[in-house]
């Protein structure tokens, strides 16, 4: 089965603190690509971090990094220094290359993070 | 990269009645995907947006209730018919290469 499981529903980080969300996937696929996408009250996806799954070096975006594990399948996001526009829904996901150049998604269920002052 | 214009931003809507959304593409893609969040939930991929065909619709999504259109490579609509409260949700599209990119979603509320 092609899942994503997010097993914290909602985390809470200090301003300047760090939090770490968890990410686990499940996919008999060698070849894909993981993303972490933020979507705040405004409803907009934006994306955060990707990782393609042939890269054994942890992607690195300013205060955001992630800790691949292929073999145990886990993905989590760091995030360093946390600031109040932190404060979003995260989304895990992962896609699948298909036919014709397309892409399959399959996103996790999400951890509202909250920043508190 | 990609930058979607999507609209109407939020509406809400009598049950029994029908609303269209729009996506707009800065760029020609092959396919344009649609996708509910209803509250609280992940995204659920409601179809795929073929220009010069007809859409292909996953488990639990009928053309009947939301029929879409491609007219071209850089546009596309979505109707949700027949709306109930259930139809409640966010509704967004997108285009993908190996990132996806989103439009900046539908909040409808149906009353």
């Amino acid at each position: 089965a092609q899942t994503v499981t997010q097993s914290q529903p909602e985390m809470s980080v200090q301003e300047a603190e760090t939090v770490t969300l968890s990410c686990t996937y499940d996919t008999s696929e060698s070849d894909y690509y993981l993303f972490w996408y933020k979507q705040p009250p405004s409803r907009q996806m934006i994306l955060v971090i990707r990782q393609e799954a042939y890269k054994q070096q942890n992607a690195t975006e300013n205060r955001f990094s992630v800790n691949f594990q292929k073999a145990a399948k886990s993905f989590s996001l760091k995030i360093s220094d946390s600031q109040l526009g932190d404060a979003a829904m995260y989304f895990c996901a992962y896609s699948l290359p298909g036919a014709s150049g397309t892409y399959k998604y399959i996103f996790g269920t999400g951890t509202r993070l909250k920043v508190l002052a | 990269s990609a930058v979607i214009s999507q609209k109407p931003s939020r509406d809400i809507c009598q049950r029994g009645t029908s609303l269209t959304i729009q996506c707009q593409v800065d760029s020609q893609v092959t396919m344009m995907f649609w996708y509910r969040q209803q509250p609280g939930q992940s995204l659920t991929l409601i179809a795929t947006a073929n220009q010069g065909s007809e859409a292909t619709y996953e488990s639990g999504f009928v053309i009947d209730k939301f029929p879409i259109s491609r007219p071209n490579l850089t546009f596309s609509t979505l109707t949700v018919s027949n709306m109930s409260p259930e139809d409640s949700s966010i509704y967004l599209c997108s285009v993908k290469t190996e990132e996806a990119f989103f439009g900046q979603g539908t909040r409808l509320t149906v009353v």
